[in-house]
Order: C-alpha cells, then sequence, then structure tokens
C-alpha cells in the first residue's frame, strides 16, 4: 500500500519567514511533486521532480523551490512567505514504467496559513 | 502549454440520479486522461483512467468517454449514492519521458438522500 506523507496537517507562519514543507514516500517512486490546491482553481503544478538531484518548474514555481537529495523525500520551500501563499499543499508521487501511464498518489495535505 | 477546463464547478443530484461531468483540453498531443475523486478532508484519489486509443472505459457505475476530435472528455456516474459525494478532477497528460498532469478545476457533487 502506498503511502505518502507530509510532515504538518497544519501550519501558521508569519509574513517574510522560511517555510519547509516535507513529503516523504515509501515506494520507492522516481516521480515526486507538489501541488497547491485553492478553491476554484483546482490543483496547479509549483514543481515536480523525476530523480534525485533533479528539478523542473511546473506552471506556479514563482516564490517556491524544491530539494530532492533523497529518493523518498521531496521538500518545498518558501523562501519568503507571503499572505498570497496561504494555501493547501498537495504532495504526490508516481512510479516511472516505461510506456505506462501511473497513478499518482497523494499526501494528505498541508494546510499553510501565512499571517 | 495545456489547458484543462472543468464543468460544472457545483453539480447537486438526488440519489439514483445519473451525473455528467465535462472537461475540455487544448493540446491535441494529450493522451492520457484521468479522473481523481477526493472526499471532504481526504487525499485525492485515481477512480479511473482512459488512454487516447480508447473512446470509452467502464468500471461499475463510473465511465468515462473520450472525444478527440473534440477534445473533450466527460465522466458518467450512474445511480448515485451519498458516498458519491465529492470533488473531482479531471486532468490531461502528455507523457514526455515522464508523467506531468494538468488539472481542471474541479467539480463539488452533492448527492442528497
Amino acid at each position: 500500500d502506498v503511502k505518502v506523507t507530509q510532515s504538518s496537517r497544519y501550519l501558521v507562519k508569519r509574513t517574510g519567514e522560511k517555510v519547509f514543507l516535507e513529503c516523504v514516500q515509501d515506494m520507492d517512486h522516481e516521480n515526486m511533486f507538489w501541488y497547491r490546491q485553492d478553491p476554484g482553481l483546482g490543483l496547479r503544478l509549483i514543481y515536480f521532480s523525476y530523480d534525485v538531484k533533479m528539478k523542473e518548474k511546473g506552471d506556479i514555481p514563482e516564490g517556491y523551490s524544491v530539494s530532492r537529495e533523497k529518493k523518498e523525500r521531496f521538500s518545498l520551500i518558501l523562501e519568503s512567505a507571503s499572505t498570497n501563499q496561504t494555501s493547501m499543499y498537495l504532495c504526490a508521487s508516481s512510479l516511472v514504467a516505461s510506456g505506462l501511464y501511473n497513478e499518482q498518489f497523494f499526501g494528505p495535505g498541508t494546510r499553510l496559513t501565512v499571517l | 502549454g495545456e489547458n484543462v477546463e472543468q464543468h460544472p464547478s457545483t453539480l447537486s443530484v438526488q440519489e439514483g440520479d445519473s451525473a455528467v461531468i465535462k472537461c475540455t483540453y487544448s493540446d491535441s498531443a494529450s493522451n492520457y486522461f484521468p479522473w481523481y475523486k477526493q472526499e471532504l478532508g481526504k487525499r485525492p484519489q485515481l477512480i479511473i483512467d482512459i488512454r487516447s486509443n480508447v473512446g470509452e472505459k467502464k468500471d461499475q457505475r463510473i465511465a468515462v468517454t473520450l472525444n478527440k476530435t473534440a477534445k473533450h472528455f466527460s465522466l458518467h456516474i450512474t445511480e448515485t449514492q451519498p458516498e458519491d459525494s465529492a470533488v473531482y478532477f479531471c486532468a490531461a497528460s502528455i507523457r514526455v519521458g515522464f508523467q506531468k498532469l494538468v488539472f481542471g478545476t474541479g467539480t463539488r457533487l452533492l448527492v442528497s438522500p
């Protein structure tokens, strides 16, 4: 059973703080993703990674960075949190299998509030 | 890049009725179309998917249809039950080495007993 966990369910930070959101998956998946979910906007991709130390920008990377030092762990970093980054953040992972499309497994989400 | 539009944003039905959610995509190279269900307070989970070489796929009470010419695909739920109440997201993907999904904005389905 695939398990994707996120470090916090709820987080409250102040404007200007550096924020780390961590995601861990236990199924040896190559791909990992960070999304933010906002009402009426769906799931928007921030960054993804297809291998250790590899990263690609998604659709809304501004204000965020990521780190993937180990295969099972993918971190999202808000260098200087702002109120417009208040949102639900979802991590996901998927397997890479040549020629196949693979399900993305999501974590439970972190609801971040920036005051 | 790919853009996915989803309608309606909210759908209310009576238990036992059918529900249809529609999505359109912009990039004709998209070739994989999954649907995710997110119950209140829970994580999104894949419920069904379809590939571009297939026109329709069924799994018990849910089905997905794809019209490549018109670039739209739909989720059909028959004999709806209260436990079908959730937010449903469609997505589209162009597989280029690795799979990146572009999601629609979601449909909140409410099934009343």
